[in-house]
Parts: C-alpha cells; sequence; structure tokens
C-alpha cells in the first residue's frame, strides 16, 4: 500500500497568513493527487484534483503542486471559513490511501 | 450532479453486522463508479472498497475482505455497504462518494452514517 504523510499534522494561522501543506508519498503517484477540505460533522469536500486541478468552485486562493512523491496545498490568504482539516489522497493504485489530515486552526 | 444521501445512525453490538444504504439521485446507478470510505477516531480515512458497474467488478481493501460486501439494486438506484463482524474499532462514520470514470477524485460524497458498536 502507498502510505501518504502530512505535516504538519496541526498548524495555527491568522486571517490573511500564507498557509502550505505537504504530502508525501511513500512510492510514485505520478500527478494522482487530491486534496479535500472537511469541516467538523461533514464530509470531505474536494478542492485540488490531479495535483494541482481546483475543482469548480472552489476559491483561487486555493492552489496545489507537485509530481510524483512530494505535494503541497497552499492557501495564499487564509479565510475565517478555511478553518479546517485538510487531507490529501492518492489515486494511482488501489488501495487509495489518504494522509491523516492536518487540522487548520485560528491562532 | 449527482446526490448521494446515506440511511441513518445504527447502534450495534460487538459481532453484528451493519448494512449502510446509499441513495443515488441525478445520475443512475449503471452510470457511476461507488466507492466507500469510513473515518474512524484515530485512523483518518480509510478506503473500504468499490464498484464499477461498468465490467461488474467489486475490489476490496484487504484489511476489509472476508468482512465487507458492496452491492447495488439498480432498480432503486441505490448502493449498499454490509459490514459483518463488527467490534468497538468499527465506530466511526461511513461515506458512499463516487468518481467521474475520466477522473481520479472523489467529487460527490454522502452525508455520512455513524455506526457505533457497543456492548
Amino acid at each position: 500500500d502507498i502510505q501518504m504523510t502530512q505535516s504538519p499534522p496541526s498548524l495555527s494561522a491568522s486571517v490573511g497568513d500564507r498557509v502550505t501543506i505537504t504530502c508525501r508519498a511513500s512510492q510514485h503517484v505520478g500527478k494522482n493527487l487530491n486534496w479535500y477540505q472537511q469541516r467538523p460533522g461533514q464530509a470531505p469536500e474536494l478542492l485540488i484534483y490531479d495535483a494541482s486541478k481546483l475543482e469548480r468552485g472552489v476559491p483561487s486562493r486555493f492552489s496545489g503542486g507537485g509530481f510524483g512523491t512530494d505535494f503541497t496545498l497552499t492557501i495564499k490568504s487564509l479565510q475565517s471559513e478555511d478553518y479546517a482539516t485538510y487531507f490529501c489522497q492518492q489515486f494511482h493504485s488501489v488501495p487509495v490511501t489518504f494522509g491523516g489530515g492536518t487540522r487548520v486552526e485560528i491562532k | 450532479q449527482v446526490q448521494m444521501v446515506q440511511s441513518g445512525a445504527e447502534v450495534k453490538k460487538p459481532g453484528a453486522s451493519v448494512k449502510v444504504s446509499c441513495k443515488v439521485s441525478g445520475h443512475t446507478l449503471t452510470e457511476i463508479i461507488i466507492h466507500w470510505v469510513r473515518q474512524v477516531p484515530g485512523e483518518g480515512l480509510e478506503w473500504m472498497g468499490g464498484f464499477d458497474p461498468e465490467d461488474g467488478e467489486t475490489f476490496y481493501a484487504q484489511k476489509f475482505q472476508g468482512r465487507v460486501s458492496l452491492t447495488e439494486d439498480t432498480s432503486a438506484d441505490t448502493a449498499y455497504m454490509e459490514l459483518g463482524s463488527l467490534t468497538s474499532e468499527d465506530t466511526g462514520v461511513y461515506y458512499c462518494t463516487t468518481h467521474p470514470r475520466s477522473g481520479t477524485y472523489y467529487v460527490y460524497w454522502g452525508q455520512g452514517t455513524l455506526v457505533t458498536v457497543s456492548s
């Protein structure tokens, strides 16, 4: 199975801050890396797919990058509605696996 | 647009089975690929398996092999996930989700079903 390691597990940031979350895959996954946002009590929502493509309706302050084993999710200017948990996911091979999540909290 | 509505919360005793349903609308079940993902405390998000109606293939995560069954009732556009031999470690939220045939990402999700296993 491909292991997905996210860092940091949590972070505190202020509105307007630039935030970067990293995700490392234990094996090459090409561009098959996705990012989701999850708010408490809700299902995950797709933000970024294929490493860098912005899902329809997602604000442009979100961006993704990387290829192969190392990926990043960046929030250019953090907004109050962005406080949530973020997960990376590889869909390069079965079993699909997720990172452990990064909880973004208010500073 | 696909809507996915799951059945309500369940409380089960250890050793029992649970069957969660996922009613699909906006597309017929034969047109989409349903996967199941669970979220249990301390384990994060775990992929359980999926079903591809185009080739009729069902695939399961090895961790759940022999304990999980994914089925579909196309006449009712409803997918089912049944998990047996429940333990307290199966307590969590279970989601159905779908990915486009041409894509490798989950766009639509059910609202989740809380399964509590307790004696």
